[in-house]
């Protein structure tokens, strides 16, 4: 069955570490990837996606994600966390019928002073 | 980039009584939006794929009689909860995809907060 996975529910960190945000999915064929922000009460923004080409995929503010076709894995990684970045982190897997996508559960991530 | 807005994005209303949230593609035309249900602390929840010019495409256990979803221009989508209940109290969120393309990334709007008193 198609499905994404985010095993992480909740990370904290302190600020200036690194972060690495884990992601698989299950799908049957090549898919499209996105990493989405969501700041409490507020939508979803895109940090990053990967279609195809180049597996390290930069997206805006300091972030990157590493497609691995053979792990089934597209995990997020920042190398010096801010503590703006505390936020819900969604991996997304698609296209879906309707063209939609599907969300993986969400990481919540905290960052210590 | 494409920008999505949602209105109104906070909503209070009375047991029984119908709310409606708009959706508007402001910089780009959408053949396809999608509405979405968001529980605290959860993750989205795809309700219908709000398609302009015909019926929405409504997912399984979503009641297409309380969630009406209308997709009159290329540029809004509606979403009415009819004789809404406490229950129906969550984060609504749509997103929509530029133009035709049926892949790709989707554009999201800023969310609407419905409470049910």
């Amino acid at each position: 069955a198609q499905s994404v996975t985010q095993p992480d529910i909740h990370i904290t960190v302190s600020e200036g570490a690194s972060l690495e945000l884990r992601c698989n999915y299950s799908y049957g064929a090549t898919p499209y990837l996105f990493w989405y922000v969501q700041s409490p009460g507020q939508g979803l923004q895109l940090l990053l996606k990967y279609f195809s080409g180049d597996t390290l995929v930069q997206g805006i503010k300091g972030f990157e994600a590493e497609f691995k076709r053979s792990q089934s894995s597209f995990n997020l990684r920042k190398p010096s966390v801010h503590w703006s970045d505390a936020a819900e982190y969604f991996c997304a897997v698609g296209p879906y019928n309707n063209n939609d996508m599907r969300f993986g559960a969400g990481t919540r991530l905290t960052v210590k002073p | 980039g494409a920008v999505v807005s949602q209105h109104p994005s906070w909503v209070i209303c009375k047991s029984g009584t119908s709310v409606k949230i708009e959706c508007r593609s402001l910089d780009f035309q959408a053949t396809t939006m999608f509405w979405y249900r968001q529980f605290p602390k959860q993750s989205l929840m795809l309700m219908a794929t709000s398609n302009e010019g015909s019926k929405a495409t409504y997912e399984q256990g979503v009641e297409k009689d309380k969630f009406l979803i209308n997709h009159a221009s290329l540029t809004l989508s509606t979403l009415t909860v009819t004789s809404a209940h406490p229950e129906d109290s969550s984060f609504y969120i749509c997103s929509a995809r530029p133009g035709k393309r049926t892949s790709g990334e989707l554009f999201f709007g800023e969310g609407s907060r419905l409470t049910v008193l």
